[in-house]
């Protein structure tokens, strides 16, 4: 069975960069693209981007552009999402969602 | 800049069917979005419900159901229940790579 299982929660400064990690099991990596959701606390969801684990492309979505890298490792089928220059308004869950099937969520925290 | 509309809120009566709808500020909902329903309660991840229109997710019962009404995408829920109190998210696929959620519809049984 499908299995996404992503890094815990972090606390980070303004201006500082996060790192979360989605580790899937349960089916062949590379043969589907790997999305970002976000949720800010009380808020809707929010689609950040995808990559396509075989060949490493990533889109992203605008409102990320510059801040947001999308990477992933086949050896060890995990997805990573780095966003940088953190302010307040980053914190959120972040969800790693292949197709149908949704990671637990991962929540940071941006706070000085 | 494309914005995905969806009702602020409904409410059903249990046993009752509700539709709601994910719309587009310009231009009409078609197949060709790949239009996909999610499912949130409070605290927990969301749980894909349809995708591709009209694809039940697997474990959803058939009393979810997409599909394209004029010129929206629509989720309807017939024999409501008590859990199925949620907020309920609509994607569309945009193109280029591009997805874009709505901002959800808060769905009341009572």
């Amino acid at each position: 069975q499908v299995q996404l299982v992503q890094s815990g929660a972090e606390v980070k400064k303004p201006g500082a960069s996060v790192k979360v990690s989605c580790r899937a099991s349960g089916y062949t990596f590379t043969d589907h693209y790997m999305h970002w959701v976000r949720q800010a606390p009380g808020q809707g969801l929010e689609w950040m981007g995808r990559i396509t684990p075989n060949s490493g492309d990533t889109v992203y979505a605008q409102q990320f552009q510059g801040r947001v890298t999308m990477t992933r490792d086949t050896s060890i089928t995990t997805a990573y999402m780095e966003l940088s220059r953190l302010t307040s308004d980053d914190t959120a869950v972040y969800y790693c969602v292949r197709d149908q099937y949704w990671g637990p969520g991962a929540l940071v925290t941006v706070s000085s | 800049q494309t914005v995905v509309t969806q009702e602020p809120s409904f409410s059903v009566s249990p046993g009752g069917t509700v539709t709601l709808t994910c719309g587009l500020t310009s231009g009409s909902v078609s197949t060709s979005y790949y239009p996909s329903w999610y499912q949130q309660t409070p605290g927990q991840a969301p749980r894909t419900l349809i995708y591709s229109t009209n694809t039940r997710s697997s474990g959803v019962p058939d009393r979810f159901s997409g599909s394209i009404l004029g010129n929206k995408a629509a989720l309807t829920i017939t024999g409501a229940q008590a859990d199925d109190e949620s907020d309920y998210y609509c994607a569309l696929y945009l193109g280029s790579g591009i997805s874009v959620f709505g901002g959800g519809t808060k769905l009341t049984v009572l």
